[in-house]
C-alpha cells in the first residue's frame, strides 16, 4: 500500500508570498492528484500528472517520477487560497480501486 | 450544470440505527468512490464501482454497505454494525480509472 506524505501540515504565509506544498510517496504510481478543501468540506481537483508540470493560473504543480516526489506551488498568494491541500496518487495498476490519500496541508493566507 | 449531488449536508443517526447516504451523479460517469474522512487523516476509500450492477471494497469497507443499480446513483448504508460512524462522507465519480475524480459537498454523519 502506497505511503503519501505531504509536508508542511500546516502553513501560515503573508498575501502576496510564493508558496510551496511537497507530497512525497512510497511506491510506484499511475498518476498524482492535487485537490483543494474549503472549510465547507467540498473537494476541487486541481491538477492530475503523471510527469512533467503543469500550470493552471497562479497554480503550478510539478513531479518527479525518479524521487516520488510532488510538488505544489502558489504564485502571487491571496487569501482566497486559503484552504487545505491534499496530495493523492492512483495505483500502478491504473487506479481503478481509488486513490490514496495524505493528509493534507492547511494553508492560510493573511492579508 | 452537471455534478455530484449528495444529500443530506447533516446527518444524526441514533445507535443501532442503519442510515443511508444518498450520492447522484449527472455527469455520465462509470466509476463512482465513497471515501470517509476523520480529523487528521486523509480520505479512506470504502467502496468503489467501475461500472453498474459491480461495486468492490475499499480499505475500511466493514459496517457499511452500497449498491450500484443505475449509473447515476450510488447509495451508501452505515449500517450498526459500523462502531465508529462520526466522520465526513464524500462521494466522487470519474469517467473511468485513472482519471481526475469529482467531488460532492459531502455528508457529515453523527451519532446521537
Amino acid at each position: 500500500k502506497n505511503e503519501v506524505e505531504q509536508s508542511p501540515q500546516n502553513l501560515t504565509a503573508q498575501e502576496g508570498e510564493f508558496i510551496t506544498i511537497n507530497c512525497s510517496y512510497s511506491v510506484g504510481i499511475s498518476a498524482l492528484h492535487w485537490l483543494q478543501q474549503h472549510p465547507g468540506g467540498g473537494i476541487v481537483s486541481l491538477f492530475m500528472l503523471s510527469s512533467g508540470k503543469k500550470k493552471h493560473g497562479r497554480l503550478i504543480a510539478t513531479i518527479n517520477i525518479q524521487e516520488k516526489h510532488s510538488s505544489l506551488h502558489i504564485t502571487a498568494s491571496h487569501p482566497r487560497d486559503s484552504a487545505v491541500y491534499i496530495c493523492a496518487v492512483g495505483s500502478p495498476g491504473g487506479g481503478a480501486d481509488g486513490l490514496t490519500f495524505g493528509k493534507g496541508t492547511h494553508l492560510i493566507i493573511q492579508p | 450544470d452537471g455534478g455530484i449531488t449528495q444529500s443530506p449536508k447533516y446527518l444524526f443517526r441514533k445507535e443501532g440505527q442503519n442510515v443511508t447516504l444518498s450520492c447522484e451523479q449527472n455527469l455520465n460517469h462509470d466509476a463512482m468512490y465513497w471515501y470517509r474522512q476523520d480529523p487528521g487523516q486523509g480520505l479512506r476509500l470504502i467502496y468503489y464501482s467501475q461500472i453498474v450492477n459491480d461495486f468492490q471494497k475499499g480499505d475500511i469497507a466493514e459496517g457499511y454497505s452500497v449498491s450500484r443499480e443505475k449509473k447515476e446513483s450510488f447509495p451508501l448504508t452505515v449500517t450498526s454494525a459500523q462502531k465508529n460512524p462520526t466522520a465526513f462522507y464524500l462521494c466522487a465519480s470519474s469517467i473511468g480509472p485513472n482519471q481526475p475524480q469529482h467531488f460532492g459537498d459531502g455528508t457529515r454523519l453523527s451519532i446521537l
